[in-house]
C-alpha cells in the first residue's frame, strides 16, 4: 500500500476559476502521476513525474499544468476551469528501476465539478 | 496504436455464478498487462498482473485471468462470485518501463442475489 492522499476528495467550483488538486505519498515512491477518469473512457493520463526535475506531458495535458514540490508531493492545477473538466481525478504512483513492475498504486480520487 | 478494450460496458451475474470479463489489446511490443478494481467512491486496487511466464495468473480475491497472446487477450476470471465484487474492472497495459499505463473504459459489475 503505497499511501497515496489526495485533497481535496470533492470540490465544485465556477468556470474561470483556479483550481489546485494536491497529492502527497508516503513511502517514497519515485514516480508520480495524474489521471482523469470520465465515465465510459477508462483513465487517460494528465501529466507524470520521474523526480522532482522530470516533468513530461501525457495524452490529455492541455489545460492542466503540474508542479512536484518534492519528491512525496505531485499538484495538478487548472489555471481557467471549464464545465468540460468536470471529471474524477486520481493520482497515482509506482517504482522505477529493478522494483519496477508497472503497478500503479492509487489515491481515492478527486472529484471535481466545474459550473 | 497502443489500445485497450472491454467490449462489455456493464455485466449482470446472479451471486455464486462464474464470471468472465474480457479484455483485447494492441500493443507494438510486449505488454505488461493488468486489471484493476475500482469499488465505489475509492481508488484503483491492483487484482493481477502478467509480465512473463505462466499465462495463467492468479490474483487477490480469487481472480485470475488468461494470457493469449495469438488473441491479443487477457480476460478476468472467477468461479464463484460474491456479492462483495460488485464493483468496476479495468483492463489496462503498460510498456516495459512502466510509465506508460493505457487503460481500458471498464466493465461495471453488478451482482444480483
Amino acid at each position: 500500500d503505497a499511501d497515496v492522499t489526495q485533497t481535496p476528495r470533492n470540490r465544485i467550483t465556477k468556470t474561470g476559476k483556479r483550481i489546485m488538486l494536491e497529492c502527497s505519498q508516503t513511502k517514497g515512491h519515485d514516480r508520480m502521476y495524474w489521471y482523469r477518469q470520465d465515465p465510459g473512457l477508462g483513465l487517460r493520463l494528465i501529466y507524470y513525474s520521474f523526480d522532482v526535475k522530470d516533468i513530461n506531458k501525457g495524452e490529455i495535458s492541455d489545460g492542466y499544468s503540474v508542479s512536484r514540490q518534492a519528491q512525496a508531493k505531485f499538484s495538478l492545477s487548472l489555471e481557467s476551469a471549464i464545465p468540460n473538466q468536470t471529471a474524477l481525478y486520481f493520482c497515482a504512483v509506482s517504482n522505477r528501476g529493478t522494483t519496477n513492475t508497472g503497478e500503479l498504486f492509487f489515491g481515492e480520487g478527486s472529484r471535481l465539478t466545474v459550473l | 496504436a497502443q489500445s485497450v478494450t472491454q467490449p462489455d460496458i456493464h455485466i449482470t451475474v446472479s451471486e455464486g455464478a462464474s464470471l468472465e470479463l474480457r479484455c483485447n489489446y494492441s500493443y507494438g511490443a510486449t505488454p505488461y498487462l493488468f486489471w484493476y478494481v475500482q469499488s465505489p467512491g475509492q481508488g484503483l486496487q491492483l487484482l493481477l498482473k502478467y509480465f512473463s511466464g505462466d499465462t495463467l495468473v492468479q490474483g487477490i480475491k480469487g481472480f485470475e485471468a488468461e494470457f493469449k497472446r495469438s488473441q491479443s487477450s487477457f480476460n478476468l476470471r472467477k468461479p464463484s462470485v460474491h456479492w462483495s465484487d460488485a464493483a468496476e474492472y479495468f483492463c489496462a497495459v503498460s510498456n516495459t518501463g512502466g510509465f506508460k499505463t493505457i487503460f481500458g473504459a471498464g466493465t461495471r459489475l453488478f451482482v444480483k442475489a
